[in-house]
Order: C-alpha cells, then structure tokens, then sequence
C-alpha cells in the first residue's frame, strides 16, 4: 500500500512554545489530506481535512489559529500547534488517500505524533 | 446516532484460532466505503482491508475477510489463525459517497484484540 510519512514520531516542548508535524505522502500525491488527534484508549477524532492549495477545513470546536494547517504541495502538508499548552498533548496521526493495488481510494496513516506539553 | 458502531470494547482469542469483530454502520447514502484499521501499541493505523457498498462478495486480504451484510448494516472483520502479533486496537470505519470523493473517515470506538498464548 501506499507510504504516509509524519514526523517527528514523538516531541516534548515547554508551554507556549509551537511544534511543527510533518505529514508526507511518499509515494503518490495526496490533494487531499486528514489531521486527527487521539486521546488515550480512544477512537480517533477529525480536526480537519487540509487541501492542497486551499484553506483547510475545520471541524467543529477546533481552533483554526490555534491548529495551523499547511497543504503547500501534493505531498505535504503541516499542523501546527502554536502556543502549546498542556491540554494539547495528544496524539496526531495525518492521512492522505492514496491508491490500494485494487484501484480504490484508500486512507492511509501516518505513523503517529506523541505530543508531551510541560 | 452512532454511523459506526463497535460493541465489543475488548475481546480474547486462543492463538491459532479465528475470531471476529463486529461493525455495525448507519447510512442513508446508497455509495459508500467500509474500512478496518490496526492500531497496535505503537499508535500507527495500518490499513487492513476495504468493502465497497456495490462490491457483491465480501473482501479477503491473507488471513482478513470482511463479513458484509449489507441488509443488516454490519461489516465485521474475521480473522483468522490468530497470531501474537494480532494483539492490538481494532476500528472500523465508513466513508460515505463515491470512491471518488474527499469525505472523511467516520471512525467507530474501537475493540482491543488480544491473542492469548
């Protein structure tokens, strides 16, 4: 199946400061990507769908400033977490459609961001 | 209501054995995609297999198959010759529409798997 990069795969910061999240698509080109955030022994929850090109789109009750999403490319998009408080640790997983063998669309994850705010 | 639904928080099955884990979904939409996800405890979600809405036989991938009843809405995932490495968080997920279109996952909450020895 097709490869979704994110990285880094785990980072700790200090309150106030913002971290940048990767998200690649290796191998296709993904105009469309997902950003969800988990907590623990939960199911995953949509904080908004990144565009190539265009502005994302938020779900509801996520702060667009506060999450800043960057789709510049076919293969890259970026979330932002600015002014990281401890309420925001979590875990971000992106997700780009890409191709199965079967010629479906098919949404597949990146590996995952554990976010740790001091 | 829940589009997805998964009723068993936790399930345990004998090494070697199959076992199967049920998915309910709720839609009006006529096209529409039915997904399951690994997550193991290393937090990536692995794609495991998919059901189209028009797809007349159920979806087979190695040790995977998809029981589609399309008239009950249910979608469970079997698996069979349980190994160690099975042990992880199952979900369920439905995208609704056509193939073709950018709508997202709806993701159920979940069954954590666990191969006994």
């Amino acid at each position: 199946g097709a490869v979704v990069s994110q990285h880094p795969s785990w980072v700790i910061c200090k309150s106030g400061t913002s971290v940048k999240i990767e998200c690649r698509s290796l191998d296709f080109q993904a105009t469309t990507m997902f950003w969800y955030r988990q907590f623990p022994k939960q199911s995953l929850m949509l904080m908004a769908t990144s565009n190539e090109g265009s502005k994302a789109t938020y779900e509801q009750g996520v702060e667009k400033d506060k999450f800043l999403i960057n789709h510049a490319s076919l293969t890259l998009s970026t979330l932002t977490v600015t002014s990281a408080h401890p309420e925001d640790s979590s875990f971000y997983i992106c997700s780009a459609r890409g191709q199965d063998r079967g010629g479906g669309n098919i949404q597949y994850f990146g590996a995952g961001t554990r976010l740790s705010v001091l | 209501a829940q589009k997805i639904t998964q009723t068993q928080p936790g399930m345990f099955v004998q090494e070697k054995e199959a076992v199967t884990l049920d998915c309910t979904y709720d839609t009006s939409d006529q096209s529409y995609g039915l997904f399951w996800y690994k997550q193991p405890s290393s937090g990536e979600m692995i794609f495991l297999i998919y059901q189209g809405s028009y797809d007349e036989q159920n979806a087979t991938e190695g040790r995977y198959s998809l029981n589609f009843q399309k008239a009950r809405k249910s979608a469970n995932l079997v698996i069979s010759a349980s190994q160690l490495g099975d042990s992880a968080m199952y979900f369920c997920a439905m995208r609704e529409g056509t193939s073709g279109s950018a709508r997202q996952l709806t993701f159920g909450s979940g069954t954590q798997l666990t191969v006994l020895p």
